[in-house]
């Protein structure tokens, strides 16, 4: 398996546009995982699914961010309108059954303008 | 929530020392206790974890130990190599039979390892 796939790698863009970052995750997984990773906050937990229902999104900031997950290939992040404080890396992650290990993407550097 | 502290927050070391990295949450119920390693650039990824029914757990050079009365968990590395110079993070959690849990990551200790 090619382990979890995030695109793009890296984001520039301006503030107030929109931004989706894509996840797939390893084949089998039924928990994804989404995070964000910044010098100040550390590793925050933004939302988690399990069979692609959401379970938690309390991590998440405010309105302007939300996640998707049609089915149990592919995620979305997406944040509308971006601003500058949204600049981080994020990284997806998925994990098997009762959610151990989480097995993480390379990670989306973005950078918002 | 979860609370969890890492101390320290940076570690250097001369290569070949020891290094011991503590981990202390707060809820009590937690019964997972994962030690992630990530390098400069790279992702986070598993190094060794234990689960509550066990006391230690070790993998060659690194170890990690439970304290479940004092709800602290440590990673120990003996014999550290350059290679272990990372951001080494905890995130206990309480998996449940329907439900994963949520992490709650750690801030995170910056192990050096000098030549």
């Amino acid at each position: 398996d090619a382990g979890v796939i995030q695109s793009p790698r890296h984001e520039v863009t301006e503030m107030g546009q929109e931004v989706t970052l894509r996840c797939k995750p390893i084949s089998g997984h039924d928990y994804l995982f989404w995070y964000r990773q910044t010098m100040m906050r550390g590793l925050e937990l933004l939302i988690y699914f399990n069979n692609n229902v959401p379970i938690d999104d309390s991590g998440m900031p405010e309105d302007r961010f939300s996640a998707k997950m049609p089915n149990a290939s592919f995620s979305t992040l997406k944040i509308q309108p971006s601003e500058p404080r949204d600049s981080a890396v994020y990284f997806c992650a998925s994990s098997l059954y009762g959610g151990d290990e989480q097995f993480f993407g390379p990670g989306t550097r973005l950078t918002v303008l | 929530g979860e609370n969890v502290e890492q101390h320290p927050s940076t570690l250097s070391v001369q290569e070949g020392d020891s290094a011991v990295i503590k981990c202390t949450y707060s809820d009590s119920a937690s019964n997972y206790f994962p030690w992630y390693k990530q390098e400069l650039g790279k992702r986070p990824q598993l190094i060794i974890d234990i689960r509550s029914n066990v006391g230690e757990k070790k993998d060659q050079r690194i170890a990690v130990t439970l304290n479940k009365t004092a709800k602290h968990f440590s990673l120990h590395i003996t014999e550290t190599q350059p290679e272990d110079s990372a951001v080494y993070f905890c995130a206990p959690k309480f998996l449940r039979n329907t439900n994963a849990g949520k992490s709650t990551f750690g801030d995170g200790t910056t192990l050096t390892v000098k030549p």
